[in-house]
């Protein structure tokens, strides 16, 4: 079956980092997104990682292990406005069929 | 046009009524796709174009809904006797070269 887990909720501090990670099986695989989505609105594109490795974008990075079906989204020197839902998704093909995790909520904490 | 774009914005509807939401896509793009989230949970996939053409329709709950997509480019989604089960947002996107992008959602609300 397709699978994606995250962790529902997160806490942490403004100016501290963060790691919200994602774990998935899925029958294939082209391409992992990380999305950002607060409340009340529609998600927003934050990365897309097709090879192994980190992909730094100013203060959001988002690493993938293809080997161990594993990713992770790191966002460094929080801010009040991070406070909303991260969502990991897979490609499963070319044609951008993608599998979504639940969401990870953080909060962040003054 | 810009970005995508979807009406209306919100809606709400009497129990057994029929509903249209429209989703109209970054130009050029031909990918197309509909999900549904309702309050606090993850999106849920509705159905796919690619083109005209609907490879992926899994997602679709019920035969009350359908969707077509016209000249590769707007899209429409039917939810036909409506119920309050139905009550949600309703999100399109589009996509092309790796990312996709998505409208604003139709929220429905079924009273």
């Amino acid at each position: 079956g397709q699978n994606i887990d995250q962790p529902t909720e997160m806490t942490a501090t403004e100016g501290a980092i963060v790691q919200i990670n994602c774990t998935y099986q899925t029958s294939g695989f082209n391409g992992l997104f990380w999305y950002q989505q607060h409340a009340g609105e529609a998600p927003t594109f934050l990365s897309y990682n097709v090879l192994d490795g980190l992909e730094e974008k100013g203060r959001f990075s988002s690493f993938l292990s293809r080997s161990k079906g594993y990713s992770y989204l790191l966002l460094k020197e929080l801010q009040m406005k991070d406070s909303a839902s991260y969502l990991c998704a897979v490609d499963r093909d070319s044609n951008y069929q993608l599998i979504w995790g639940a969401g990870t909520k953080l909060i962040i904490k003054p | 046009g810009a970005g995508v774009s979807q009406s209306p914005s919100n809606k709400v509807t009497e129990k057994g009524k029929d509903v249209e939401l429209r989703c109209d896509p970054i130009s050029g793009h031909t990918a197309l796709y509909w999900y549904r989230q309702s309050l606090g949970q993850g999106l849920e996939f509705l159905i796919y174009f690619q083109g005209n053409s609907a490879p992926d329709k899994s997602g679709l709950p019920s035969d009350r809904f359908s969707a077509e997509r016209t000249g590769g480019s707007v899209s429409t989604l039917t939810i036909q006797r409506t119920q309050q089960e139905d009550s949600a947002v309703y999100l399109c996107a589009s996509g092309e070269g790796g990312t996709i992008y998505f409208g604003e959602g139709s929220w429905l609300t079924v009273v």
